[in-house]
């Protein structure tokens, strides 16, 4: 069993301010690093896959990191707004193991 | 294009029935996955069908099981149901068997068993 780990489980920021956190798992035999975002009452949605150490990959005002060697990820929120409120979900290895997330709640 | 589609949405059930839940995928996508979501949990990997094949398999006892069709829509049931088999369920699809595809999930399918 793989363990991924999310750090922290849950967030609250204001608006406009920036924000990031971190998925940790294990260094060895790595495939892939992926990110979901998952608002209540929908479905989880891809953000970025990674596969390179050193992987760097942006969506508007999200971005994500990698780094292979360390075992580690992070996912930067720029200037939040209230829709960036999500569970936000790391997952690796080709049976993509889930952390539980960290939820984040932008508040106004 | 329609995303991909899970059903029944709610279920309730009790112990020791069976159940049996379903899935399509988004058009082109011949790989669907399975995951269990426990509240406070991320998602546990139940399966992975690729081309009508299992290709995955995660630490769940035998009680369930799943299959892929020709049109790769998938089923996945549930034996002899526990109370602790409540949570919700995923379904997947990607296009392709590979870590590096994304995953596109429906929204679920919420087993309450009683």
């Amino acid at each position: 069993i793989l363990n991924v780990e999310q750090s922290p489980q849950s967030l609250h920021v204001q608006e406009g301010d920036s924000t990031n956190f971190t998925c940790s798992f294990p260094s060895s035999n790595f495939y892939a690093l992926h990110w979901y975002r998952w608002e209540t009452a929908k479905s989880p949605e891809a953000l970025f896959v990674m596969t390179l150490n050193g992987d760097e990959k942006k969506k508007g005002r999200i971005s994500a990191t990698l780094n292979t060697k360390e075992g580690y990820s992070y996912l930067y929120i720029k200037g939040s707004q209230p829709e960036d409120s999500a569970t936000y979900l790391c997952a690796y290895d080709y049976k993509l193991s889930f952390g539980a997330g960290t939820t984040v709640t932008v508040r106004a | 294009d329609a995303g991909v589609t899970q059903s029944p949405t709610h279920l309730i059930k009790t112990r020791g029935q069976q159940v049996t839940l379903r899935c399509s995928p988004i058009s082109g996508h011949k790989s669907v996955s399975w995951y269990q979501q426990v509240l406070g949990q991320g998602p546990q990997f139940i399966f992975q069908y690729y081309e009508k094949e299992e290709r995955g398999r995660g630490n769940f006892p035998d009680r369930f099981s799943a299959r892929q069709f020709p049109n790769y829509s998938s089923e996945l049931n549930v034996n002899a149901l526990l109370l602790g088999d409540s949570a919700l369920y995923l379904c997947a699809s990607s296009l392709a068997f590979a870590t590096n595809e994304k995953l596109f999930f429906g929204s679920g399918t919420q087993l309450s068993v009683l």
